[in-house]
């Protein structure tokens, strides 16, 4: 059982570099997200896409950019990587969407580094 | 901006010890749930509640929902090393959006 699949897992950038985090699901689900988890701090959302073909604002958008390609993937593109995106960035996915009350599932995470 | 404020931010206790942590906001919220995140690993659901006042308990752990639906604790009985990880609370709105409170750290001593 596949899930949530992210890669890469590790990538070191200078500033300036641009940059895809790949993401995709194999459990059909309608509703991806983009997070991100800073030391000592919870998961901030930077992108979500309800539905194949829609992709909406979270808290931190600044400085990124989605696709949300098919139902299976979900990408997130640096366009000019800063030491501030350092992070680690989680991709999740949920059905359905409205309520919240199903489980996310989460991949193992990229772990980005800007120099 | 919906916060959740989890506390306390870091815990560290002995085998065999009881524990609470809370999630707190003043807004209210349509579910909320706890995910346990183990390092190197996405968060992993422990738990949804809907209902205020609901209570659920999933073997050692007990997590109740605040009858106004803004505040939900998770208790750990008997804490045991395994249970070492950060604890995440997310609370879901009808607009279908989450927020994730900042998280506790538990370590468990053995």
């Amino acid at each position: 059982n596949a899930g949530v699949t992210q890669t890469p897992k590790f990538q070191v950038l200078k500033t300036g570099q641009s940059m895809t985090l790949q993401c995709a699901q194999d459990m059909n689900h309608n509703s991806m997200y983009w997070y991100r988890q800073d030391p000592g701090m919870g998961l901030r959302l930077i992108y979500y896409s309800a539905s194949e073909g829609t992709t909406d604002k979270g808290e931190v958008p600044n400085g990124y950019n989605v696709s949300r390609l098919n139902k299976r993937e979900f990408s997130l593109r640096l366009e000019s990587a800063a030491p501030s995106q350092t992070s680690v960035y989680f991709c999740a996915s949920r059905l359905p969407h409205r309520g919240l009350n199903t489980e996310a599932f989460f991949g193992q995470g990229t772990r980005l580094t800007v120099v | 901006t919906q916060l959740l404020e989890q506390s306390p931010q870091f815990l560290s206790i002995q085998e065999g010890e009881n524990l609470t942590v809370y999630c707190n906001s003043s807004s209210v919220f349509s579910s909320l749930q706890w995910y346990r995140q183990e390092p190197g690993e996405g968060p992993v659901l422990l738990v949804t509640v809907v209902t205020g006042g609901e209570v659920k308990k999933l073997k050692r752990l007990t997590f109740q929902f605040g009858d106004a639906r803004k505040d939900s604790s998770l208790h750990i009985t008997a804490a045991q090393p395994g249970d070492t990880g950060l604890y995440l609370c997310a609370g879901g709105t009808n607009a279908g959006k989450s927020t994730f409170g900042d998280g506790t750290t538990l370590t468990v001593k053995p």
